[in-house]
This record gives C-alpha cells, structure tokens and sequence, in this order.
C-alpha cells in the first residue's frame, strides 16, 4: 500500500490567526495531491488540486488568498488557512496521487486528516 | 463539472443481510468509479473500485456494478456484519489530467446485530 500522513491531527487557534497543515507522502513521490474540506455529516468537497512545482489549481468558490497552498516537493504539500475565521473550523483531508504503472489507473491516497477548530 | 448523486442517505439492515447503495454520476468522460468507507473522524478508505471498461467487479463480500449507458453504479455488501458500519461514499473520477475525484454525498450504514 501507500502511506500519506498529515501534520498536525488537530489544531485549534484563535481567530485571526494562520494555521498550517501538511500533507506528506511517506513512501512514493506525488506529483498531484488534493485538498479537501468536510463538515460534520456532510461528503467531502474538493478544494483544490496542489501540483508540484506549479500554481494550485481551485475549485469554484474556494478563495486563493485565503487557502494558500504549495507543493515543493515531490512529498510535501502545505495548506496554510490565512485570518482563520469560527466558520473554517472543518476536517481538512489531503490526498496523494501514487501513478501505477498503467496509465491511467493512479489511484488516491488519503492522510488521516486535520480537524480545525477556530475560536 | 462532475456531479455524483448517492442514495440512501441512511441504511439499517440486520446483521447478515444485503446492503445495496447507489449513485449516479453525470459527466460522460469519467472513467473511475471508487467506493470509500469512512469511520467516524478516520480518513476515507478504498473498499473496491471499477473502472468503465468493466461492469461489475466482486472482492469477497462487496461487489461493484456500473451501467455506463445510464450511468449509474451501485455497491452491493452481502452477509453484513456490525463492523460494516460506517459512511460509504461513492466517487467518480474524470478523465483529465488531474483526475480529481468528486464524492457522493455519502450513506451512513448501521447494521443491527
């Protein structure tokens, strides 16, 4: 299998402030990860798709300047929520992309998630 | 962009029972068709997948259908035990480059014992 861990599990911060969360991948090199957002009971929606070594690309409705994200390695992607705000509290989940060796047939891999909470 | 639309969105049965959930997807061009498991505040797990150029596949208890033409697909778990329940979400996944995955919008899974 593949392993991606994210960093921290939990968090919790004041309003106004910037948190980050980090998604590696442990064993394989990703060039594409995901970032996604779930509220309670609710499914998981895509915030946008972080490229190494290239500009994230982002959902409709997500704000750029508000969800920075950056993906300088092959292993590494950072999500940074800028002037945290009650309403971004969530679960933040990445996913890595692992290419298999048929075209075509990658497959997800998601990190254990980091729940948000913004006071 | 994709759409994927999931039913039910809760589903009790008794233990040994079948459950049947399904989905509906709407942008021709996906391709890959994931079911995840999702404990409460775990991370979403694979359970089986199907790509389009397959219409059912089977790993022991759960089992995958795709209708291509009416787009639609549907897990089916047979013989379910307490340890099956949990949120199960259907995905779909396009054919760019990217491959994103947009989810259903998820079936909480109680099995009674």
């Amino acid at each position: 299998g593949a392993v991606v861990s994210q960093h921290p599990s939990w968090v919790i911060c004041k309003s106004g402030t910037s948190v980050k969360i980090e998604c590696r991948s442990l064993d394989f090199q990703a060039t594409t990860m995901f970032w996604y957002r779930q509220f309670p009971k609710q499914s998981l929606m895509l915030m946008a798709t972080s490229n190494e070594g290239s500009k994230a690309t982002y959902e409709q409705g997500v704000e750029k300047d508000k969800f920075l994200i950056n993906h300088a390695s092959l292993t590494l992607s950072t999500l940074t929520v800028t002037s945290a705000h009650p309403e971004d509290s969530s679960f933040y989940i990445c996913s890595a992309r692992k290419p298999l060796a048929v075209p075509g047939t990658d497959t997800q891999y998601f990190g254990p998630g980091t729940r948000l909470t913004v006071l | 962009g994709e759409n994927v639309e999931q039913h039910p969105s809760t589903l009790s049965v008794q233990e040994g029972d079948s459950a049947v959930i399904k989905c509906t997807y709407s942008d021709s061009a996906s391709n890959y068709f994931p079911w995840y498991k999702q404990e409460l505040g775990k991370r979403p797990q694979l359970i089986i997948d199907i790509r389009s150029n397959v219409g059912e596949k089977k790993d022991q208890r759960i089992a995958v259908t795709l209708n291509k033409t009416a787009k639609h697909f549907s897990l089916h778990i047979t013989e379910t035990q307490p340890e099956d329940s949990a949120v199960y979400f259907c995905a779909a996944s396009d054919s760019g480059g990217y491959q994103k995955v947009t989810f259903g919008t998820g079936t909480k899974l109680q099995v009674i014992p």
